[in-house]
């Protein structure tokens, strides 16, 4: 039982480039989420899922596209990166029941863009 | 969700308890008390939550008050890996979007 797997764990692009982080749970949550955290900030949500098939826009959704093909993975997709995107991008899963309603975060891919 | 105010940081000698507060003055009534904490620079771990009564687990208890405008997030015998950032989130929604403020820092001393 791996948790929350993220990959890659770091990767530098330049401007313009694009790329796919991908998340993977074992744990058949029906829930999941991007998030991503800049220095010294909290966690800002980019995008989740409530299920496979299903998106929705979080707090800053632009810039991003997320698809949620099977249930596992949650895959977070930046067109055309940009500076501002330079950031720590953590996913999460969580199963919703009211007792144990709680999110289990990745490791984090730790992106740079020059 | 409710907006929740904590201290910006904290210190703690190892070995006492830490407690640390948070307001959620606005919290509905059916939005749970989370706390999470993140170590350096790891991804966030879960703590504890709860919604009107006092709960305790293996990590910590979670203290909250009667009107349920107020918690504190208790370490019995804080050690230096608990040193830090903690987050108090309150959190009802159908997909619960947990939001993240700047949370406590604590760090915990010899």
């Amino acid at each position: 039982n791996a948790g929350v797997t993220q990959t890659p764990k770091f990767r530098v692009l330049k401007t313009g480039q694009s790329m796919t982080l991908l998340c993977a749970q074992d744990m058949n949550h029906e829930y999941m989420y991007w998030y991503r955290q800049d220095p010294g900030m909290g966690l800002r949500l980019i995008h989740y899922s409530v299920g496979e098939g299903t998106t929705a826009k979080g707090e800053v959704p632009d810039g991003y596209n997320v698809s949620r093909l099977k249930k596992q993975n949650f895959l977070l997709g930046l067109e055309s990166a940009a500076p501002s995107q330079t950031s720590v991008y953590f996913c999460a899963s969580r199963s919703y029941q009211a007792s144990t309603d709680t999110q289990y975060f990745g490791p984090g891919t730790r992106l740079t863009v020059l | 969700d409710a907006k929740t105010t904590q201290p910006t940081s904290m210190d703690c000698a190892e070995g006492r308890a830490a407690n640390l507060p948070c307001n959620h003055s606005t919290i509905s009534g059916n939005e749970y008390v989370y706390w999470y904490r993140q170590i350096h620079s790891q991804g966030p771990q879960y703590i504890i939550h709860g919604l009107k009564n006092n709960e305790t687990n293996e990590m910590a208890s979670l203290i909250i008050t009667e009107d349920r405008k107020s918690s504190t997030l208790i370490l019995p015998h804080a050690t230096l890996r608990d040193t830090a950032v903690y987050y108090c989130i309150g959190n009802g929604g159908t997909a619960s979007k947990l939001t993240f403020g700047t949370g406590t820092r604590l760090q915990v001393t010899l």
